[in-house]
């Protein structure tokens, strides 16, 4: 099977502008979380999506938003970029839905820059 | 809220020799996974071992085994005859109905 993919890989945007960031899981997996890498943060979760609707979200202001459509893929949007949100952005798809101690199969990732 | 700790920002160990990365964590729950999830230069993130917590035993698979203290919540990893493909960062992290992840401990493998 094809692994998680993230398209696109790279990309650079100025402060005010918006971004869409797409991921196509594990073929058969329903199950799609976004996660923001930092340097010393770590991974932050961002939101989670299962048969199209939000089913967890983390502490993430409302620029952040995403959505997934009937064939499991997903995009999420940032608008009005700030500085600080240049970051790895990681996709990882499960088969279920907060599937308790499922594994995550993660994406290579977008890196995004914010000038 | 869940928080997952991992106290070494960076490690180096010499080719062959083992190693033990950190990890707490702290949760009221009790039924919970953890895992150790492994982040190599420019690669994509990997599994590398699971551990249920309504399990007595220590995970282990292949040269990595987990050090579980469910009373002490404490998860450590680990890593035997370390090899320099093992140079990688190394995330701790702790799921009930989210994942959360610890900050990573860069490891060096050197030759």
């Amino acid at each position: 099977k094809a692994g998680v993919t993230q398209t696109p890989r790279y990309l650079i945007k100025t402060r005010g502008q918006q971004v869409t960031l797409s991921c196509s899981p594990i073929s058969g997996h329903r199950s799609v979380s976004w996660y923001q890498q930092t340097p010393g943060q770590g991974l932050q979760f961002l939101f989670e999506y299962f048969s199209e609707t939000q089913r967890n979200k983390g502490n993430f202001p409302g620029r952040f938003s995403g959505r997934q459509f009937s064939n499991s893929r997903s995009e999420m949007n940032v608008s009005t970029l700030e500085l600080g949100d240049s970051a790895l952005y990681l996709c990882a798809s499960t088969p279920l839905a907060g599937g308790r101690g499922d594994t995550q199969y993660f994406g290579p990732g977008t890196r995004l820059t914010v000038l | 809220a869940q928080t997952v700790t991992q106290s070494q920002p960076e490690m180096s160990v010499q080719e062959a020799e083992t190693v033990t990365l950190s990890c707490t964590y702290d949760t009221s729950e009790n039924n919970y996974y953890l895992f150790w999830y492994k982040q190599p230069p420019s690669r994509q993130m990997i599994l590398v071992i699971r551990q249920e917590a309504y399990k007595q035993q220590n995970a282990t698979e292949n040269r990595f085994s987990v050090n579980f203290q469910k009373a002490a919540k404490s998860f450590s990893l680990k890593i035997s005859d370390s090899q320099l493909g093992d140079t990688a960062m190394y995330f701790c992290a702790y799921n009930f109905n989210k994942f959360y992840f610890g900050s990573g401990t860069k490891l060096n493998v050197k030759p």
